[in-house]
């Protein structure tokens, strides 16, 4: 069954420095998403992206966040600075449209990256 | 604005038991409803979801879930629980289809001990 994926299951950095998490998607999904969960807290949304721009975004994605699809296959969450309530576990999604164009309303998640900063 | 509250932090059963693990939700308009489940160093699971029609809707794993309109709930339960379905729950709304964000509950941990 295919899955998303996500890259590194564990990141370390110091505060200020720029981290980049990687995901891929499911091949032919066209949706996808970035939420975070603060530990201890709720899954919270961050960002959604179709056809190479943000859809829609959350107050907490100010401009320290972007996103890109830089190829094919892979969507990347680039944080420029980091701060130390970025801590959290960041999970990928995406969903796709039917054969007939309508949306299909299921996200499918990654397993998260866990960014730890310092 | 939407907002889902799942009461119980854990919910403890013994194997073979049925369980309920409990949501309620604040939307405006037609909810759309959703369960996930994340096991350990794992994803975000889907396990099933309300979109319309009948208010019992059957997923994965011997899952179902009741939709309750007057009640604002959206229950999560199974018959007969295995000691693997230890996880932890969430409950996600939207309010309505398309490229929307899910507003997640907090989660339950459920506990099947055997």
């Amino acid at each position: 069954e295919p899955e998303v994926t996500q890259t590194p299951s564990h990141q370390v950095t110091q505060m200020g420095q720029e981290v980049i998490l990687r995901c891929v998607p499911i091949s032919n999904h066209l949706y996808f998403y970035w939420y975070r969960q603060i530990l201890g807290q709720k899954v919270e949304f961050l960002v959604s992206f179709y056809n190479n721009e943000i859809s829609e975004k959350s107050e907490i994605f100010d401009d320290q966040f972007s996103v890109e699809r830089p190829d094919g296959s892979n969507f990347t969450l680039k944080i420029r600075s980091t701060k130390l309530e970025d801590s959290a576990m960041y999970f990928c999604a995406s969903s796709e449209m039917d054969s007939g164009g309508v949306f299909t309303d299921t996200q499918y998640f990654g397993p998260g990256t866990r960014l730890t900063v310092l | 604005a939407q907002s889902v509250a799942q009461p119980e932090d854990q919910v403890n059963v013994a194997e073979g038991n049925p369980l309920t693990v409990k949501c309620t939700y604040s939307v405006s308009g037609n909810p759309y409803l959703f369960w996930y489940v994340q096991y350990p160093n794992r994803g975000l699971q889907f396990l099933l979801k309300y979109i319309t029609g009948d208010n019992l809707v059957k997923g994965s794993y011997g899952f179902e879930a009741e939709f309750n309109k007057s009640q604002t709930s959206f229950h999560l339960k199974k018959p007969s629980a295995l000691v693997s379905d230890s996880a932890l729950y969430f409950c996600a709304v939207r309010a309505h289809s398309g490229n929307t964000p899910l507003v997640f509950g907090k989660g339950t941990r459920l506990s099947v001990i055997a």
